[in-house]
């Protein structure tokens, strides 16, 4: 069975100071990892598909990376509004998404 | 329309009662998935659906859950005599035809059992 593991729980961070969030996965036939944000009482919000080990993706203040185990959301001087829960999602080879339990960001001014 | 639309977007209902929540897939989405979302967890996924194929129901948590979807298009996932332990958030996603496309949510159902 696919197993998704977001570490840690809970983040607070002060504004302008850098961190990482972990998604660690077992999952045979990985075909894609995605990152999502979710805000609350919001849907989740797509962030950025990885395929392959190695692959690095980019969108301001978020860098997302992917190896054969696990993938990293750095997160580089952040600003309140990047305050949510960021879930990242495996899907092997066929259609089903499997979510982690999500790493809730709070980012103090 | 523009997103994936849910309705409603709070529902209370008293325990034993039979609920409606209904998703309207972005236009030209085949794929189409219910998650469950309960306060602190992940995302628990109910049921897939692509095109014409027989939809995959096997995250379904017990018969009291159903869902369909009329014409490849609007979704209805229906539980029925709810229990307290029904109360999440009920979100729906789609996809366009790329297996490997971002799903994209709507803003979820959230479901109160009283």
């Amino acid at each position: 069975e696919d197993q998704v593991t977001q570490s840690p729980e809970a983040l607070r961070l002060q504004e302008g100071e850098s961190s990482s969030l972990n998604c660690s996965y077992t999952v045979s036939g990985l075909r894609g990892l995605f990152w999502y944000r979710q805000d609350p009482g919001k849907g989740p919000e797509f962030l950025f598909t990885l395929y392959s080990a190695g692959e690095e993706k980019e969108k301001e203040r978020l860098k997302a990376t992917l190896t054969k185990k696990e993938s990293f959301l750095h997160i580089t001087a952040p600003k309140p509004e990047d305050s949510a829960t960021y879930l990242c999602a495996v899907q092997r080879n066929d259609y089903k998404l499997s979510f982690g339990a999500g790493t809730t960001v709070t980012v103090r001014a | 329309g523009a997103g994936v639309s849910q309705s409603p977007s709070n529902k209370v209902t008293e325990k034993g009662k039979d609920v409606e929540l209904r998703c309207d897939p972005i236009s030209g989405h085949t794929a189409l998935y219910w998650y469950r979302q309960s306060l602190g967890q992940g995302l628990e996924f109910l049921i897939y659906f692509q095109g014409n194929s027989a939809p995959d129901k096997s995250g379904l948590p017990s018969d009291r859950f159903s869902a369909e979807r009329t014409g490849g298009s609007v979704s209805t996932l229906t539980i029925q005599r709810t229990q307290q332990e029904d109360s999440a958030v009920y979100l729906c996603a789609t996809r366009g035809g790329a297996a490997l496309t971002e799903a994209f949510f709507g803003q979820g159902t959230r479901l109160t059992v009283v």
